[in-house]
């Protein structure tokens, strides 16, 4: 059982620079989310996606884009990258509102 | 709006000590469920138990307890025994349309 995938696990951007981290869950879920995670902050959500086609916005969306084309594939895009966007990327999905959510092992990004 | 509080930012125990873990919420919904999350050193996140508004029994697991008062609005973890392997920073979160979660506890359990 692959679970939440994420790809890349790491990644060194310049600022400026423009990616896309995947994530990938083999579940079925309906529910798919992003947080990033900072020293001191816990995690906090990016953007969620309540079903294919659909995206909304978290508690922490600027800088960042999302798209669900496929039930199983979350993107999060980061268009010009900012140094305030290092951080440790998640994501997570789950079946319904009231589940446990599954989390993929995590990207490590950082921005110079 | 939801908000989780975890005040214990960090603790250090001795090996074989027992440590509670606070969490306390806010929620004006009637139905809510609570969550607790360990995140080891190595990084991923393990889900540890799930807990709803309407059960305020208390749930044991081996060395890990859970302590859910409704009239405190706190979900409190207690492990028994303290092991090495326990250190990790513990999240307890709230869900809505996501998970809320608190800042986290480290715990370092030391031999």
């Amino acid at each position: 059982n692959a679970g939440v995938t994420q790809t890349p696990k790491f990644r060194v951007l310049k600022t400026g620079q423009s990616m896309t981290l995947l994530c990938a869950q083999d579940m079925n879920h309906e529910y798919m989310y992003w947080y990033r995670q900072d020293p001191g902050m816990g995690l906090r959500l990016i953007h969620y996606s309540v079903g294919e086609g659909t995206t909304a916005k978290g508690e922490v969306p600027d800088g960042y884009n999302v798209s669900r084309l496929k039930k199983q594939n979350f993107l999060l895009g980061l268009e010009s990258a900012a140094p305030s966007q290092t951080s440790v990327y998640f994501c997570a999905s789950r079946t319904g509102v009231y589940q446990p959510q599954h989390f993929g092992d995590g990207t490590r990004l950082s921005i110079l | 709006a939801q908000k989780v509080t975890q005040a214990q930012t960090e603790i250090s125990v001795v090996e074989k000590e027992d440590v509670t873990l606070d969490c306390v919420y806010e929620t004006r919904d009637t139905t809510y469920y609570l969550f607790w999350y360990k995140q080891p050193p190595s990084g991923e996140l393990v889900f540890l138990i799930r807990r709803n508004s309407f059960d305020e029994q208390n749930e044991i697991s081996g060395r890990y307890s859970w302590n859910f008062q409704k009239s405190t609005s706190s979900f409190n973890f207690t492990i028994t025994a303290s092991q090495v392997v326990d250190s990790a920073v513990y999240f307890c979160a709230l869900s809505d349309h996501a998970l809320n979660f608190g800042k986290g506890t480290s715990l370092l359990v030391t031999p």
